[in-house]
């Protein structure tokens, strides 16, 4: 069975913060996804990264940055320098073998004051 | 490249009546999922489509949920009839034939979901 674990239900920053959004997994396949994704006021899950069980380099893309450790099946998210607009539940997502559908966690609400 | 659509955006009605959903996947997805997702948690599976054969309906409640993909294409939710803690968002994804190759082939893209409201 797959598990995702978001302990943080809510975090609250004000602006230009970091923030580290938290995700642990569980699944017995050696093979798998892990994806990270936005879901804004609008309703609309927008994807943000895909990362395979294969590749553990942590990846940067402009503000975002992502850190995958399989030793303790983790794949943290974090936001640097946060602005207003990335308020929004961030979803983290398991796909085992790549086949099969998402297991979510229950998601993270951020909220970032100006 | 058009993205998934869904319709209708909102639907409310009253319990133990019936309400029907739909979603056009992006074009040339062989994949189409549909998810349930409850106030305040993330989405969770109902049913997954490879072309217009099921692949997954274990949590499928299917004494009351419906679904079809008639030609491999659009899909259509049915709940029949619909109780209190059906309120939720339905959302439908599409991917690639995962058969391909690459993990791009994986990657799911979710339409605006459907709110719906029992009351």
């Amino acid at each position: 069975a797959q598990k995702v674990t978001q302990a943080q239900t809510e975090i609250s920053v004000v602006e230009k913060e970091d923030v580290t959004l938290d995700c642990v997994y569980e699944t017995r396949d050696t093979t798998y996804y892990l994806f990270w994704y936005k879901q804004p006021p609008s309703g609309e899950l927008v994807f943000l990264i895909r990362r395979n069980s294969f590749d553990e380099q942590n990846e940067i893309s402009g503000r975002y940055s992502w850190n995958f450790q399989k030793s303790t099946s983790s794949f943290n998210f974090t936001i640097t320098a946060s602005q207003v607009v990335d308020s929004a539940v961030y979803f983290c997502a398991l796909n085992p073998t790549g086949r099969r559908a998402l297991t979510f966690g229950s998601g993270t609400r951020l909220q970032v004051q100006p | 490249e058009a993205g998934v659509a869904q319709s209708p955006r909102y639907k409310i009605i009253e319990k133990r009546q019936s309400v029907a959903f739909w979603c056009n996947p992006i074009s040339g997805h062989a994949t189409l999922y549909w998810y349930q997702q409850i106030l305040g948690q993330g989405p969770k599976l109902l049913i997954q489509f490879q072309n217009n054969g099921v692949v997954d309906d274990s949590q499928l409640p299917k004494d009351r949920f419906s679904a079809e993909r008639l030609k491999g294409v659009d899909s259509t939710l049915k709940i029949q009839p619909a109780k209190l803690e059906d309120s939720a968002v339905y959302l439908c994804a599409s991917s690639l034939d995962p058969h391909g190759a690459g993990g791009d082939a994986y990657e799911q893209y979710f339409g605006p979901g459907t709110r719906l409201t029992v009351t």
